[in-house]
């Protein structure tokens, strides 16, 4: 059971949007801790996709992008195409485990 | 170019410990964070400490307190993960990772390792 939840799979047709939730509590993001986005493909290491809630990275696209609310974070992505299928990760901080949290991950199926 | 290099693939048998390193180069060692974060077969990321290269002061998972050890020598740039009394549920990709902030993002990932625990 992950600290982030994440729903396990969200999937879209080619240039659709979608949006990946990440919900927390008061210990993380309703503390006021950054939330941070990862794409993973298979076999790889994780890539960082969006940091501090909303700013991209140099190279990853504007088609890609984070907001925040109080105690939850979302990704958006627009115009999906086949190669943004990938496994998507948040990541944060609790203060009460005095460590990183991640979510669960969810798997973006391009129909 | 930051690089996090990680040693290669392990097979140990249940009981057995491992340590992997994470060689880093193209950025000064001492300003960055390394953390250890493993990834079982077909699950998600899941944090197990970090290291202070500068002072070697080092935080672990609750989970994973009194099995690992993060160390670093400076003087060749390159983390430790040591992980004792291994069992099968250990088996999983280990990755060093470099940030800036204690709570900051992963900057920089290394290519990962590999660790079998199997009879």
């Amino acid at each position: 059971q992950s600290v982030l939840t994440q729903p396990p799979s969200v999937s879209g047709a080619p240039g659709q949007r979608v949006t990946i939730s990440c919900t927390g509590s008061s210990s993380n993001i309703g503390a006021g801790y950054d939330v941070h986005w990862y794409q993973q493909l298979p076999g790889t290491a994780p890539k960082l996709l969006i940091y501090v809630n909303t700013n991209r990275p140099s190279g990853v696209p504007d088609r890609f992008s984070g907001s925040k609310s109080v105690t939850s974070a979302s990704l958006a992505i627009t115009g999906l195409q086949a190669e943004d299928e990938a496994d998507y990760y948040c990541q944060s901080y609790d203060s009460s485990l005095s460590g990183w949290v991640f979510g669960g991950g969810t798997k973006l199926t391009v129909l | 170019q930051v690089h996090l290099v990680q040693s290669g693939a392990e097979v140990k048998k249940p009981g057995a410990s491992v340590k992997v390193s994470c060689k880093a180069s193209g950025y000064t060692f001492s300003d960055y964070y390394i953390h250890w974060v493993r990834q079982a077969p077909g699950q998600g990321l899941e944090w197990m400490g970090r290291i202070n290269p500068k002072t070697s002061g080092r935080y672990y998972a609750q989970k994973f307190q009194g099995r690992v050890t993060m160390t670093r020598d400076k003087s060749i740039t390159t983390a430790y993960m040591e992980l004792t009394s291994l069992r099968s549920d250990d088996t999983a990709v280990y990755f060093c990772a470099r940030g800036s902030a204690v709570a900051g993002p992963v900057e920089n990932w290394g290519q990962g390792t590999l660790v079998t625990v199997s009879s």
